[in-house]
């Protein structure tokens, strides 16, 4: 089955900068790569997503990039603002189109 | 619009004891899930579901059960809790054509 790995487990940044969450997978079939961000007390809540004919996909702060050949996919927030700190998962959905594989989260701490 | 609702929020259980959990979604999706997150660790899937009618074993179904009897309800049931079934339970509902999960906001259950 799918296996998708994510890094780094935890990330701490300064207000202002930007973040970068990688992830890899392993199923060459999947076909669609959903971010989500999960506030403290929440449930995930979906932020972006990518299908597998697209390279790149932007939405104001944050951006996805796959990497079909290679077998990863990345997002980047720009201009951290502390409201961004949170828990983010990436998935993948395999061939089968029934279910996601999620990676094991990255904890995103912004600084003041 | 509620999208996906969790009941009960909050649960203490006795070791031994038994509940059910319910979830019901009213964006009329094919697929359901049940996942456990417990501190530190991603999301694990319990069991899931592709249509009224039918379940299918996810990644850790020990010591759990699930019916759909109704498109929009998905039931988890534990019938003889252990400590080890402590945990953050999430539900989340997707459309048949593949895509994004809807979370529902948890159901935090402590078996003592």
């Amino acid at each position: 089955g799918e296996n998708v790995e994510q890094h780094p487990s935890t990330l701490s940044v300064q207000e202002g900068d930007s973040a970068v969450i990688k992830c890899t997978y392993s199923d060459s079939a999947s076909n669609y790569f959903p971010w989500y961000k999960q506030e403290l007390g929440k449930g995930p809540q979906l932020i972006i997503d990518i299908r597998s004919n697209v390279g790149e996909k932007k939405d104001q702060r944050i951006a996805v990039t796959l990497n079909k050949t290679a077998k990863h996919f990345s997002l980047h927030i720009t201009e951290t603002q502390p409201e961004d700190s949170a828990v983010y998962f990436c998935a993948a959905l395999g061939a089968a189109g029934n279910k996601l594989t999620f990676g094991g989260g990255t904890r995103v701490l912004v600084k003041p | 619009n509620a999208g996906v609702t969790q009941t009960p929020k909050f649960r203490v259980l006795k070791t031994g004891q038994s509940m059910t959990l319910l979830c019901a979604q009213d964006m009329n999706h094919e697929y359901m899930y049940w996942y456990r997150q417990d501190p530190g660790m991603g999301l694990r899937l319990i069991h899931y579901s592709v249509g009224e009618g039918t379940t299918a074993k996810g990644e850790v179904p020990d010591g759990y059960n699930v019916s759909r009897l109704k498109k929009q309800n998905f039931l988890l049931g534990l019938e003889s809790a252990a400590p080890s079934q402590t945990s953050v339970y999430f539900c989340a509902s997707s459309h048949k054509t593949g895509g994004g999960y809807t979370f529902g906001s948890g159901t935090r259950l402590t078996v003592v």
